[in-house]
């Protein structure tokens, strides 16, 4: 495709409940990245992976939330046991990671509601 | 003291005016800068990068960075309306490590 793409676009789950949220990263992109971004804030970084190198993990809230990369592409971000203060928009972007060349381009996001 | 800090505003100017959005950050080791437009309820877009101390043009938008005052900052000439968006300033530390995002400047442009 033509740019990042994310799904759900919306989803609402119950407290408790475990949701898998999807990117699909623009073709050919190496770094894959995953934010999050609350209500009239900013964005929050979770996760980013680049190609087959261990992932940086270091923006994960806690040990609810996990996120992998299969193929070098599709990523999938997960949140177990769902709690309300998870609600927020899920985004995630790419980019190509050369020198010089590393601006990221966002998806159009995944709005987790969480009940 | 936070990494990257924007003023929240809002920030209003009329049509047509220059509009000047500033970020700093607390890292001196970070190298390059972006800033993203976001309207409301859509995902961040890309305006512009900048790795070198100067300014850098393109078309209405020019990005400033000065590196030993720790500053980026954003020049919008002859704003309108459809302006009018929350501007992210972005830093990253080493090319392809992790952003930090400032929390935005709502700018306003009135007709």
């Amino acid at each position: 495709g033509a740019g990042v793409s994310q799904s759900p676009s919306n989803k609402v789950t119950e407290k408790g409940k475990d949701v898998e949220l999807r990117c699909d990263p623009i073709s050919g992109h190496t770094a894959l990245y995953w934010y999050r971004q609350s209500l009239g804030q900013g964005l929050e970084f979770l996760i980013y992976f680049q190609g087959n190198s261990a992932p940086d993990k270091s923006g994960l809230p806690s040990d609810r939330f996990s996120a992998e990369r299969t193929g070098g592409s599709v990523s999938t971000l997960t949140i177990q046991r769902t709690q309300q203060e998870d609600s927020a928009v899920y985004l995630c972007a790419s980019s190509l990671r050369i020198a010089g060349a590393n601006e990221q381009f966002f998806g159009p996001g995944t709005r987790l509601t969480v009940l | 003291q936070k990494e990257v800090e924007q003023n929240s505003g809002p920030l209003s100017v009329p049509e047509g005016a220059i509009a000047s959005l500033n970020c700093t950050y607390s890292d001196r080791g970070s190298q390059s800068f972006f800033w993203y437009r976001q309207y409301s309820g859509k995902s961040p877009e890309l305006i512009m990068f900048i790795y070198s101390n100067g300014d850098k043009e393109d078309g209405r938008f020019t990005a400033q960075l000065n590196k030993a005052s720790q500053y980026v900052s954003l020049l919008i000439r002859d704003s309108q309306p459809s302006d009018s968006a929350t501007y992210l300033c972005a830093v990253n530390k080493n090319y392809g490590q992790n952003f930090v995002f400032g929390p935005g400047t709502r700018l306003s442009v009135l007709p």
